[in-house]
């Protein structure tokens, strides 16, 4: 079946730690997008990659980086410079103008 | 500056009663609207979109939404509501930037509870 898968689905981490959350699509779609989500603000754009080696900072980049060396593959590293890690994040993938699809997501907690 | 506004963070309804979850944008070229569900601890599933054609568009498990360039309105309608529609809605728009990138803006979410 094709779809996106993140990991792990729930991840806690310490203070002061990087992490890293996976991203995985076998739809061949081109651009994909992480997602943060925060009870009653939506979703917020962190990054999105258009094409492969290509990535571009969305809304809230600070204290994240990304990577984007295979097409199907986007991991999101989560630094100890972002303040306040703790929500829910969501991995998307897009294929030509149509709609974004969503993986199931991973629920930071720092400890 | 592009934006989804969706009125009312909650929103009750009796089992049966008709479904309704506002959702207004602000563009200044023809958009693309999305509707998406998201129930707990779970990622959003497309429930319908509207990129161009006919105005009212159909979606998945009896839901619909019309697109008023007038009114600005994408608005989410079911005739009925089930139990199992209990969920976070969300109202979004794809906005188009330079280079050729786009992405979707997003409403803050509609929880929907449906009550015996």
């Amino acid at each position: 079946d094709g779809g996106i898968t993140q990991s792990p689905k729930y991840l806690f981490r310490k203070e002061g730690q990087n992490v890293t959350l996976s991203c995985e699509q076998n739809l061949n779609h081109d651009a994909m997008y992480w997602y943060r989500q925060d009870p009653g603000q939506g979703l917020r754009l962190i990054y999105y990659s258009q094409i492969v080696n290509d990535f571009q900072k969305g809304d809230i980049a600070e204290g994240y980086s990304v990577s984007r060396e295979k097409k199907e593959s986007f991991p999101l590293t989560v630094t100890s410079a972002q303040k306040n890690p703790t929500a829910f994040y969501l991995c998307a993938s897009r294929s030509g103008y149509n709609e974004q699809f969503f993986g199931p997501g991973t629920r930071l907690t720092v400890l | 500056a592009q934006s989804v506004t969706q009125l009312g963070s909650h929103v009750s309804v009796s089992e049966g009663a008709l479904v309704l979850l506002r959702c207004n944008y602000s563009s200044s070229v023809p958009p693309y609207l999305f509707w998406y569900v998201q129930y707990p601890n779970q990622g959003l599933q497309l429930l319908l979109k509207y990129t161009t054609g006919a105005t009212l568009v159909k979606g998945i498990n009896g839901f619909e939404a019309e697109f008023k360039k007038s009114e600005t309105s994408f608005h989410l309608t079911k005739p009925s509501a089930h139990m199992s529609d209990a969920a976070e809605y969300f109202c979004a728009v794809r906005f188009m930037f330079s280079g050729g990138y786009n992405k979707l803006i997003f409403g803050a979410g509609t929880r929907l509870a449906v009550h015996p």
